[in-house]
Order: structure tokens, then C-alpha cells, then sequence
């Protein structure tokens, strides 16, 4: 149980343009998502987090306009990348949770601007 | 001082060995505690879930807490080359309503044959 998935694995694109990346709970229903970014050899920072039907509280330092998230679902929370740039490229990971506490991880999504 | 200490390794040990790995922290506040393995280029896998002090015991690994020391560890008993990885710490303030994660910057390990 307890299995989080994200799609695309790998994504890449032209700066400029704006990259969808979805994060699904798939046996369970999660009442808040986070959203993580991680460089080579660091640990996670949380991005943002976000409760089904109410807007994602973001982290200091991240820009909301430029990430955009929706949790539109128990299942389903997804993060936009607009108008992405080189120094954008990253490891982007979800996490779900139904109590809070337990927080599942997805698998990431390498996005790669070029 | 950082709210979660972890000495970043790396750590490397024969198979068979048993592993420590630990952190320290300074907030009072942090009442949930959490250990992930995080492969290379994988997300974080939970290990471990802990809320009070004492021992958590699953398969091979031991979650060990110490609120009055506010220091935490995991056992690996028998390690074995698949648990090559980085070991996160990650603890959770209680009275908070974001359930914000505090990551250690991890252990990598490595268990040789």
C-alpha cells in the first residue's frame, strides 16, 4: 500500500515554454500533498503544500506564479513549471498523505531546460 | 545550529555489519520522527515512522528515539548491498497545521560484499 506515483519521469524543454508534472496517489486518498525540488547531492526542499479544494501554501523564496499547483483531487496534484529556465532544471518529487505524519514519496520527475 | 543534525558520511561497511546511523536535533517541537532510503535519482521510501520515545523494530531495522536527549538512530542489523543508499532523517513539529518535514542532509551508505 501507500504507492505514489509522478509522470512524467523525465522531461525535457525549451526555455521559454511551461512543463506539467502530475502527482498521483493511487491506492489511498491524500488530504495533503507536498511538493519537494532536490539538487545533485542535497537534501529535499519543500516547495510547497497543498490541501484538496484550497490553494497550496508555498514556501518562502518560491515563487508562486512562477510553480503553480492544484490539488484539484484526494488523488491527484499537479505542479506547473511556467516559463521554465535553465536554472529550473532539477529533481522535482511529490510526497501524499492521508494523516499529516506519513508522508509517501513519489518516484520525481528530472526536468531538464535546455 | 541547524534544526536537524546528520553527519553526511559517506559510511562505508562489510555485509553482515550492523549500521548505525543518527541525528540530533535542537526543537523541542519535533514529536514525529522519520527515516526514508533514498536511492539514487529515486524518491524518498519510508522506513520508519516513530512518534514516541524508545524502540520501533521492522524486519532487519530498528528506529531507536531519545526525546530527553533529542537524539535519534537507526539500526540495519545483517546490511546488505541493496541497502547501498542515502539515509534521510526527517522529523515533523507537532501543533504545527502543514505537517512540514525537517529533513537531516542524509547518510549515504554504502555495504560492500
Amino acid at each position: 500500500g501507500a504507492v505514489v506515483s509522478q509522470h512524467p519521469s523525465w522531461v525535457i524543454c525549451k526555455s521559454g515554454t511551461s512543463v506539467k508534472i502530475e502527482c498521483r496517489s493511487l491506492d489511498f486518498q491524500a488530504t495533503t500533498m507536498f511538493w519537494y525540488r532536490q539538487f545533485p547531492k542535497q537534501s529535499l526542499m519543500l516547495m510547497a503544500t497543498s490541501n484538496e479544494g484550497s490553494k497550496a501554501t508555498y514556501e518562502q523564496g518560491v515563487e508562486k506564479d512562477k510553480f503553480l499547483i492544484n490539488h484539484a483531487s484526494l488523488t491527484l496534484s499537479t505542479l506547473t513549471v511556467t516559463s521554465a529556465h535553465p536554472e529550473d532544471s532539477s529533481f522535482y518529487i511529490c510526497s501524499a498523505s492521508s494523516t499529516g505524519q506519513e508522508q509517501y514519496f513519489g518516484p520525481g520527475t528530472r526536468l531538464t531546460v535546455t | 545550529q541547524k534544526e536537524v543534525e546528520q553527519d553526511p558520511g559517506p559510511l562505508s561497511v562489510p555485509e553482515g555489519a550492523i549500521v548505525s546511523l543518527n541525528c540530533t536535533y535542537s526543537n523541542s517541537a519535533f514529536q514525529y520522527f522519520m527515516w526514508y532510503r533514498q536511492y539514487s535519482r529515486k524518491g524518498p521510501e519510508l522506513l520508519m515512522y516513530t512518534y514516541s520515545s524508545g524502540n520501533k523494530e521492522d524486519g532487519r531495522f530498528t528506529a531507536q528515539v531519545d526525546k530527553s536527549s533529542k537524539y535519534i538512530s537507526l539500526f540495519i542489523r545483517d546490511s546488505q548491498p541493496s541497502d547501498s543508499a542515502t539515509y534521510l532523517c526527517a522529523m515533523i513539529a507537532s501543533g504545527g497545521s502543514n505537517y512540514k518535514l525537517t529533513f537531516g542532509k542524509g547518510t549515504l551508505l554504502t555495504v560492500n560484499p
